[in-house]
């Protein structure tokens, strides 16, 4: 099982600025099977990011992810209000499919 | 708009089995050209892939449910079904019905609103 490891855990940050999650594998993920989701309380986790790098429909420019191989990275910038949530990881390279533990983006 | 929706029991007995359906509705596309899954989050494991059907019946789920898991599915009443046999408190969780393209670019693009299922006597 791949085993995907989200840092930092929390991230406390204002609005405007730049927020930066990372995500590390145990084993290498090829770039198309790698995804962001956004989660927001009493709600389903929404797809941001598909095939590490493509934004999903309706989804602003200003997220973006990037990285290959066991390191992938999600971007926001200038955070918006409506971006303070809870932010994941997925892999679906192998079975069984795996998320990260998620990183909270909080308002400082 | 394409939607899935789950349904469920609520409260399940231990060592009991767990069902949940999924409907689906609204949405023009190639429904065979998709996974159709549940994935469960709760505080202690966060989200989990429990398996996924495709259109035909060939399933693949997660071993860590050492083969409790049984789906079914038929496109033509636009539904899919999960049953978790011997249910322990550790199956509480919010359940969720997702759909997943065949293929490169696999990701979970749409999620029902989740089931809350409680393991208790």
């Amino acid at each position: 099982e791949i085993v995907l490891t989200q840092f930092p855990v929390t991230l406390s940050l204002s609005p405007g600025e730049r927020a930066t999650v990372s995500c590390r594998a145990s084993q290498n993920i090829n770039s198309p099977y790698f995804a962001w989701y956004q989660q927001k309380p009493g709600q389903p986790p929404r797809l941001l990011i598909y095939g590490t790098s493509t934004r999903a429909p309706g989804i602003p420019d200003r997220f973006s992810g990037s990285g290959s191989g066991t390191d992938f990275t999600l971007t926001i910038n200038r955070l918006d209000p409506e971006d303070f949530a809870v932010y994941y990881c997925q892999q679906s390279n192998s079975s069984p499919y795996t998320f990260g533990r998620g990183t909270k983006v909080e308002i400082k | 708009q394409f939607q899935l929706r789950e349904s469920g029991p609520g409260v399940v007995k231990p060592s009991e089995t767990l069902s949940l359906s999924c409907t689906m509705s609204g949405g023009h596309f190639r429904k065979t050209t998709y996974y159709w899954g549940w994935i469960r989050q709760s505080p202690g494991k966060g989200l989990e892939w429990i398996g996924s059907i495709y259109h035909n019946g060939v399933t693949y789920d997660n071993p860590s449910f050492k083969s409790r898991v049984t789906m079914s599915i038929d496109l033509s009443k636009n539904y899919f079904s999960l049953d978790l046999k011997s249910v322990t408190a550790a199956d509480t969780a919010l359940y969720f019905c997702v759909r997943h393209p065949v293929g490169a670019d696999d990701a979970f693009d749409v999620w029902g609103q989740g089931t809350a299922v409680t393991v208790s006597a």
